[in-house]
């Protein structure tokens, strides 16, 4: 069954950077792009962008560009997201979904915070 | 980029009664290649998104009857037929067919 499990709750100080891994199974990862979305606690959902699995070309929102990297493994089928200059408002659950959203991981907390 | 709306925003409903909400979006969602990228998802409380409908009316796997997708163009509806209580949650539709792809604001369902 597809499964796409993340890595754990991060605490981080405005100004670092975080770094989000998604690990899949259960499909080709290569076959799909890996979008990446964020949730603020209480609101919608907000798409910041997606990775091709396989060549690596990458898409972002443009509220983050210049601020997210997206990059891949695929020996292990782990995406991963990276978020640089972090705000308080960056504070969210940040999620990873393929393909095509029909599997999601169970999201990240990322908390920014002095 | 393409806004999407939703009403209504809250939807309180029975048990065993329908439910429906509609989402419309700034701009047609017909991709060049013929398809339209409307999906629908639910979100219960402290989950995941899940994803119930794609390219506008296509029930995903494991997903109950009783959801409905429908619409063209501009112009989309979630039906559920008979409310349940693990219904409960946020639905939200999303377009995937321009980049960046956006999503509605969200509607809350919840039993009266």
């Amino acid at each position: 069954q597809v499964q796409l499990v993340q890595s754990g709750a991060e605490v981080k100080k405005p100004g670092a950077s975080v770094r989000v891994s998604c690990k899949t199974s259960g499909y080709i990862f290569t076959d799909y792009d890996i979008n990446w979305v964020r949730q603020a606690t209480g609101q919608g959902l907000e798409c910041m962008g997606w990775m091709n699995s396989d060549s690596g070309d990458t898409g972002f929102a443009q509220k983050f560009q210049g601020r997210v990297t997206m990059t891949r493994n695929t020996s292990i089928s782990t995406a991963y997201m990276e978020l640089s200059s972090l705000r308080s408002d960056d504070t969210a659950v940040y999620y990873c979904a393929s393909p095509m959203f029909g599997y999601w991981g169970q999201g990240t907390l990322v908390t920014v915070s002095s | 980029d393409v806004v999407m709306t939703q009403s209504p925003l809250s939807l309180p409903v029975t048990l065993g009664q329908p439910a429906s909400i509609s989402c419309r979006s700034s701009q047609s969602l017909v991709y060049s290649d013929g398809d339209t990228y409307l999906n629908w998802f639910q979100q219960r409380p402290g989950q995941s998104p899940r994803r119930l409908i794609h390219k506008v009316s296509n029930r995903d796997s494991g997903v109950p009857d009783r959801f409905s997708g429908s619409g063209s163009g501009t112009d989309f509806t979630l039906k559920i037929s008979r409310v349940e209580a693990e219904d409960v949650g946020v639905y939200y539709c999303m377009q995937g067919t321009h980049w960046p792809f956006t999503f509605g604001p969200g509607t809350k369902v919840d039993i009266k």
